[in-house]
């Protein structure tokens, strides 16, 4: 398809894992990022991975990547409520275009 | 750094009125973009610069908006006139090339 797809709701308990998933376009995409936006704030860069590594790890972050099935994830270990948050998934494929996708709510519930 | 900086944080204007929009990026960075961001259509990306230079500026919905960038230390995005349906989160992002850090955004009303 045309468009990064993310599923557009999850909703978790306090100290779980929580996965987003996110299936990108271009199997050419050199890098992929997950971004945060907290309510009335800017998209905050969390992490990024190189198209040519399968994984990625920053303390609770991991990233996953598949690039058979153009397929990225982010699991957050532990899930605070400080983590509810939109979670963009992001590819960078061609002369500096990145196109996003339409982000995932993730609430956390105490 | 402080990282990209916009200003004004909201803006509220009558339909017909000018509107312009600030950006500051991030010092070194060789890159600006300007995003809009809405309910109905996501993150749309308008236009974006190199070395202060317009490369795309496909996104940009029709001739009433407009941005310049006079140097590597500003850029601005300016709506004239303005219209109810520009109402929308504008984002300034900024970075070297494959990464974009961005700013807070302004917070565009239009009555």
């Amino acid at each position: 398809g045309e468009d990064v797809e993310q599923s557009l709701f999850l909703s978790v308990r306090e100290g779980d894992s929580s996965v987003i998933n996110c299936t990108y376009t271009d199997s050419s995409s050199t890098y992929l990022y997950w971004y945060k936006q907290e309510p009335g704030a800017g998209l905050q860069l969390l992490t990024y991975i190189f198209s040519n590594m399968d994984m990625k790890q920053d303390q609770r972050l991991t990233v996953l990547l598949n690039k058979k099935d153009k397929h990225l994830s982010l699991r957050i270990a532990d899930t605070q409520t400080g983590d509810s948050a939109i979670y963009f998934c992001a590819e960078y494929y061609n002369n500096n275009d990145m196109r996003f996708g339409a982000g995932t709510r993730l609430t956390v519930k105490p | 750094d402080a990282g990209v900086i916009q200003s004004p944080r909201h803006e509220v204007t009558e339909m017909g009125q000018e509107v312009t929009l600030r950006c500051k990026p991030i010092s070194g960075h060789d890159y600006l973009f300007w995003y809009r961001q809405t309910m109905m259509r996501g993150l749309e990306l308008l236009i974006y610069f190199n070395n202060n230079v317009p490369i795309d500026d496909s996104g940009m919905p029709e001739d009433r908006f407009s941005a310049k960038m006079p140097n590597a230390s500003f850029s601005t995005l300016k709506i004239q006139p303005s219209e109810p349906r520009d109402s929308a989160v504008y984002f300034c992002a900024s970075g070297p090339l494959g990464v974009q850090y961005f700013g807070a955004g302004t917070r565009l009303s239009v009555l």
